[in-house]
């Protein structure tokens, strides 16, 4: 199956730094991913959609300013998580689509960054 | 937009006997049904998933079914097992005519645990 990477696997930073998380397809191309937030022992909440030369598109009350993500190549995906807070403790998880002629863009979820802020 | 709703939130079932997942959603054009299987700390593995052309697929011990009158859709575990124990969590989303990556909408999540 394909397979996603996340870089890295856990971070713990002071308030007030900022944080990046990279989201690598490893044996595709994915013109979109898309950024997931998961609290503990709650379900994925879409953040934004990712996209390859372009902007992303931020699900509503999600602040764009605070959370940049950057879509550099066909397998690279970056947020930013800027000027972190305790409340932005959380598990972030990227996905990418597969696109195939007979599958419907199953998506293919990275291993997850636990970010811990002081 | 899309609202999907999972019940139950917790399931125990003992070694050996069937549990059940259900979902409905609100999106009639919603068109792509998978289902994921979380352990704790871990990314969500896609376990089957199923398209609205089909009423129903199976993949050995594990089937997803789907009522698009009703707008819900089961799972199906059969003979479980310990390792089955996880959270289990439904999706739906629509896919674009042009094709391209689109957005899932997941359920709020079931916590199976496999009794011995």
């Amino acid at each position: 199956g394909a397979v996603v990477s996340q870089h890295p696997s856990r971070v713990i930073c002071k308030s007030g730094t900022s944080v990046k998380i990279e989201c690598r397809s490893l044996d595709f191309q994915a013109t979109t991913m898309f950024w997931y937030r998961q609290f503990p022992k709650q379900s994925l909440m879409l953040m934004a959609t990712s996209n390859e030369g372009s902007k992303a598109t931020y699900e509503q009350g999600v602040e764009k300013d605070k959370f940049l993500i950057n879509h550099a190549s066909l397998t690279l995906s970056t947020l930013t998580v800027t000027s972190a807070h305790p409340e932005d403790s959380s598990f972030y998880i990227c996905s990418a689509p597969l696109l195939t002629s007979t599958s419907t863009d199953t998506q293919y979820f990275g291993p997850g960054t636990r970010l811990t802020v002081l | 937009g899309e609202n999907v709703e999972q019940h139950p939130s917790t399931l125990s079932v003992q070694e050996g006997d069937s549990a059940v997942i259900k979902c409905t959603y609100s999106d009639s054009a919603s068109n792509y049904f998978p289902w994921y299987k979380q352990e704790l700390g871990k990314r969500p593995q896609l376990i089957i998933d199923i398209r609205s052309n089909v009423g129903e697929k199976k993949d050995q011990r594990i089937a997803v079914t789907l009522n698009k009158t009703a707008k819900h859709f089961s799972l199906h575990i059969t003979e479980t097992q310990p390792e089955d124990s996880a959270v289990y969590f439904c999706a739906a989303s629509r896919r674009g005519i042009t094709g391209g990556g689109n957005k899932l909408t997941f359920g709020t999540g079931t916590q199976l645990k496999v009794e011995l």
